[in-house]
């Protein structure tokens, strides 16, 4: 199926450090979204991106869709521990289509 | 509280023997889904549902079957037939099918074999 290459893979970082991850893919996407993952439990929505150019803030976390629409990155600005994680990026395809494409996530790890 | 129960969170699964998977949504959304999630990998679709007493396959439905007869439930049976179950199997529901909202997770079963 469809695939969504995301990067890095993992990252390991110093607390208080800025973070960026991204996604492409050769397809155009109509919708992005950002999810986090903490260890045994569900993915929890973070940043929801409707239109190319947009450029949403949830806190300290900051993506954009691509203007080409192929692309998105997250940016997590000052970490702390508690943004230890993985991070999912999705998308859809389609307007409406209800599938999403995942990401292979993005594993942070914070040293304090 | 609004949200997606999933039920058990641990499950464990002998030989042959097919196991049930609950998934519940209070959020009177219309769409449910169900994902399979391996170590290190992203999510992959095995059914989702867009309105009550319809479904779809996804992308790995082989050895799994679904039903959706009231909105709010749409449980996951993994059969015998799949040979690889050790997982953790995430549901999520959206609000309808033809809006661009997004979809929300619930907190996930783990399946072992024994």
């Amino acid at each position: 199926g469809q695939q969504l290459n995301q990067s890095p893979q993992s990252m390991f970082i110093q607390e208080g450090e800025d973070v960026s991850m991204n996604c492409t893919s050769s397809s155009i996407f109509n919708t992005w979204l950002w999810y986090k993952q903490d260890p045994g439990e569900g993915p929890v929505l973070l940043i929801a991106l409707y239109k190319a150019g947009e450029l949403t803030s949830n806190g300290r976390l900051t993506a954009q869709f691509g203007i080409t629409r192929k692309d998105s990155f997250l940016n997590i600005s000052a970490s702390i521990p508690s943004d230890v994680g993985i991070y999912f990026c999705a998308g859809r395809l389609i307007q409406g289509a209800q599938k999403l494409v995942f990401g292979q996530g993005t594993r942070l790890t914070i040293n304090p | 509280d609004g949200g997606i129960t999933q039920s058990p969170k641990y499950l464990f699964r002998k030989e042959g023997q097919n196991v049930t998977l609950s998934c519940e949504q209070n959020l009177n959304h219309d769409a449910m889904y169900w994902y399979r999630q391996d170590p290190g990998q992203g999510l992959r679709l095995i059914y989702y549902s867009q309105i009550v007493n319809d479904f779809q396959k996804g992308d790995i439905a082989e050895g799994y079957s679904v039903s959706r007869e009231k909105k709010e439930s749409f449980p996951l049976t993994v059969t015998s037939a799949q040979k690889n179950p050790t997982a953790f199997y995430l549901c999520a529901s959206s609000e309808d099918r033809v809006s661009n909202q997004p979809q929300h997770f619930g907190d996930g079963t783990r399946l072992s074999i024994l």
